[in-house]
């Protein structure tokens, strides 16, 4: 059964990168599928970040695009989300989750529980 | 971008009451909406998408409807389980976009 975990920087200071990692378990990053990032902040609910196909494409939010980078590592077991310039609204619990394919690529079936990421000094 | 305004935030309900959530989307998004679940410290479970399929697994009390600009997704007969925060996603605009969620608690 697929499962995915996040982990990563839970405090980071403002200007700072974050980085975080999503371990994919039961299954490797191929198929067709999509991997993404989604973020849940505490006062504008959830935002879609950005996601990675399994052939490397990726595509990003516009309001977030100049500073994110989402890439799957060679082993096809971990894909990670790096976000840039970090300012107090980058504050939130980050999800990492799968989407489908052929127009499906933004409907998460399977999400990981969450890391919760504060940018303060 | 496509805003999605749900509603209510949130509600109050026996178990065993229906409960209805309705979504609008502020363009036509055709029938390029999922819903899903979200409780503290679990993975958010997808209930529905495409408006009004059922996700493999998930409880037939959990259904959708709508199509264009209005959505509803209703729980048939609540249960204890179902206490969490519910959103509607459209998908048919990039980028992809989510209602504000409903709050459902037990009376």
């Amino acid at each position: 059964q697929l499962q995915l975990e996040e982990s990563g920087s839970g405090l980071v200071k403002p200007s700072q990168t974050l980085s975080l990692t999503c371990t994919v378990s039961g299954a490797s990053i191929s198929g067709g599928y999509s991997w993404g990032w989604i973020r849940q902040t505490p006062g504008k609910g959830l935002q879609w970040i950005g996601y990675i196909s399994d052939t490397g494409g990726s595509y990003y939010n516009p309001s977030l695009r100049s500073r994110v980078t989402i890439a799957i590592d060679e082993s096809k077991t971990h894909f990670s989300l790096k976000v840039t310039s970090l300012t107090a609204a980058d504050t939130a619990l980050y999800y990492c989750a799968r989407g489908g394919g052929d127009g499906y690529e933004v409907v998460f079936d399977v999400w990981g529980q969450g890391t919760m990421v504060t940018v303060s000094s | 971008d496509i805003q999605m305004t749900q509603s209510p935030s949130s509600l109050s309900a026996s178990v065993g009451e229906r409960v209805t959530i309705t979504c609008q989307a502020s363009h036509d998004i055709s029938n390029y909406l999922s819903w899903y679940q979200v409780k503290p410290g679990k993975a958010p479970k997808l209930l529905i998408y495409d408006a009004s399929k059922l996700e493999a697994g998930v409880s037939s009390r959990f259904s959708g409807n709508g199509s264009g600009t209005d959505f509803t997704f209703t729980i048939n007969s609540l249960q204890t389980e179902d206490i969490a925060t519910y959103y509607c996603q459209q998908f048919d605009n990039f980028p992809c976009t989510f209602g504000g969620g409903t709050k459902v608690e037990t009376k």
